[in-house]
């Protein structure tokens, strides 16, 4: 089955300490993004990349890291948590021309606790 | 620059119908609709390309006017599994295929009995 999977779903942790949300696709997807959603302020882009080792930043990077060594996996990496970051976070996938011509498809999200 | 969607929140019988704009301060060159509903993924509604094309999903039609950079959402003879958040995308800076794709605040739509 076609799927973008994450992990964890839902994550409860404390400031400062270091964790990382995997995201896999198996559908040979190109591009990969990451979004996070806060109630009134829809979804927002914090990094995406258009193919292998093609990395840019979106809207709010600020506190998140990602890397693409793989096509298939896109992890997002908090190095040091705070409670700002405390969001339900998604992350999709498409085929090339991700931002315009390409559906993107969404994982079923990880829902962040910072403390 | 986040498109502006209106309105926020909508409230509908079955069988009535809706319309939900989203609207851009910049030139579009394509626009994205999703839909979300509680506690789940976004899925993907359709994708429209500048040239004013109308395209459909169901009973779910959109329509991309160029000129007002603006697009609509039409939902015809709603049905209660319409109900949830609709979303609609477009490019940052309204060029083409740069990857950064800012959404609305989305337009919660609830379909009652």
């Amino acid at each position: 089955e076609a799927q973008v999977t994450q992990n964890p779903r839902y994550l409860i942790t404390v400031t400062g300490k270091k964790l990382t949300v995997t995201c896999s696709q198996n559908m040979n997807h190109e591009y990969m993004s990451w979004y996070r959603q806060d109630p009134g302020l829809g979804l927002r882009q914090i990094y995406y990349s258009m193919n292998v080792e093609v990395t840019d930043k979106g809207d709010v990077p600020e506190g998140y890291k990602v890397s693409r060594k793989e096509k298939r996996n896109f992890p997002l990496i908090l190095e040091s948590p705070s409670p700002n970051q405390t969001s339900l976070y998604f992350c999709a996938s498409s085929l090339v021309g991700g931002g315009s011509y390409q559906p993107q498809h969404f994982g079923d999200g990880t829902r962040l606790s910072i403390l | 620059q986040q498109p502006v969607q209106s309105p926020q929140a909508v409230i509908l019988r079955e069988g009535e119908d809706a319309v939900i704009n989203c609207s851009s301060s910049k030139a579009l060159y394509s626009v994205h609709w999703y839909r979300q509903k509680h506690g789940e993924a976004p899925v993907f509604l359709m994708i429209l390309l500048k040239g004013g094309e109308q395209k459909g999903h169901e009973k779910i039609s959109a329509s991309f006017n160029e000129k007002k950079q603006q697009s609509s959402l039409y939902l015809t003879a709603s049905q209660l599994s319409y109900s949830g958040t609709y979303f609609c995308g477009t490019e940052k800076n309204g060029s083409s295929n740069t990857g950064k794709l800012i959404f609305g605040q989305g337009t919660t739509l609830q379909v009652k009995p």
